[in-house]
């Protein structure tokens, strides 16, 4: 149980073009989803937390405008790169929540490497 | 605020010997501690976790963490590696009671034949 897709798992654009990345929960319900964003051989580094039915909330130094999330039903959330460019080029990997005792455990999608020229 | 810090960002070892992985946090508040793995090109599986009781934690693939409170650490280790452990390796903390995973830089565990 508690599963959790990305699609696509692969992309490359062009720049100045739009991506969606789409995250979803298969075997549960997640009112609370997650994107992160992963350079080459560092950390990863929470760019949103997205709400279902509600804004997403953007860490610090996040463009809003430059990565739109939707969380439009309880198992599906969408990253969308607008405009994109060389260095939006990443390893982008989203993660849902799981309300439970004692706590709320994160489970993450396999990710999705964004490559664009 | 909270911070987790992986000393080592590689380690190399040999199949069949011994490996522990470091991992120090800083927090003010009491927190979750994890211990996830990632396979190249993939997303992140869970080894294992501490939320609280015993301080000696074992998970899958035959790996145990040792949470130190006074010490602050939370290293993982494993008795025999196998070629197939070779990944990163990123430790994480969550402050109790909250969504909010900080991660580690990782370390880069390589199984040599």
């Amino acid at each position: 149980g508690a599963v959790v897709s990305q699609h696509p798992s692969r992309v490359i654009c062009k720049s100045g073009t739009s991506v969606k990345i789409e995250c979803r929960s298969l075997d549960f319900q997640a009112t609370t989803m997650f994107w992160y964003r992963q350079f080459p051989k560092q950390s990863l580094m929470l760019m949103a937390t997205s709400n279902e039915g509600s804004k997403a909330t953007y860490e610090q130094g996040v463009e809003k405008d430059k990565f739109l999330i939707n969380h439009a039903s309880l198992t599906l959330s969408t990253l969308t790169v607008t405009s994109a460019h060389p260095e939006d080029s990443s390893f982008y990997i989203c993660s849902a929540r799981l309300r439970g005792p004692p706590y709320n455990e994160q489970f993450f999608g396999p990710g999705t490497r964004l490559t664009v020229l | 605020a909270q911070s987790v810090t992986q000393l080592d960002s590689q380690v190399p070892v040999f199949e069949e010997a011994p490996v522990e992985l470091r991992c120090n946090y800083s927090s003010s508040v009491s927190v979750y501690l994890f211990w996830y793995v990632q396979y190249p090109n993939q997303g992140l599986q869970l080894l294992l976790k501490y939320l609280s009781g015993s301080t000696l934690v074992k998970g899958i693939n035959g790996f145990e963490a040792e949470f130190n409170k006074s010490q602050t650490s939370f290293h993982l280790r494993k008795p025999s590696v196998h070629i197939s452990d070779t990944a990163e390796y990123f430790c994480a903390v969550s402050p109790s009671g909250a969504n909010n995973l900080f991660f580690g830089t990782g370390t880069r565990l390589t199984v040599i034949p």
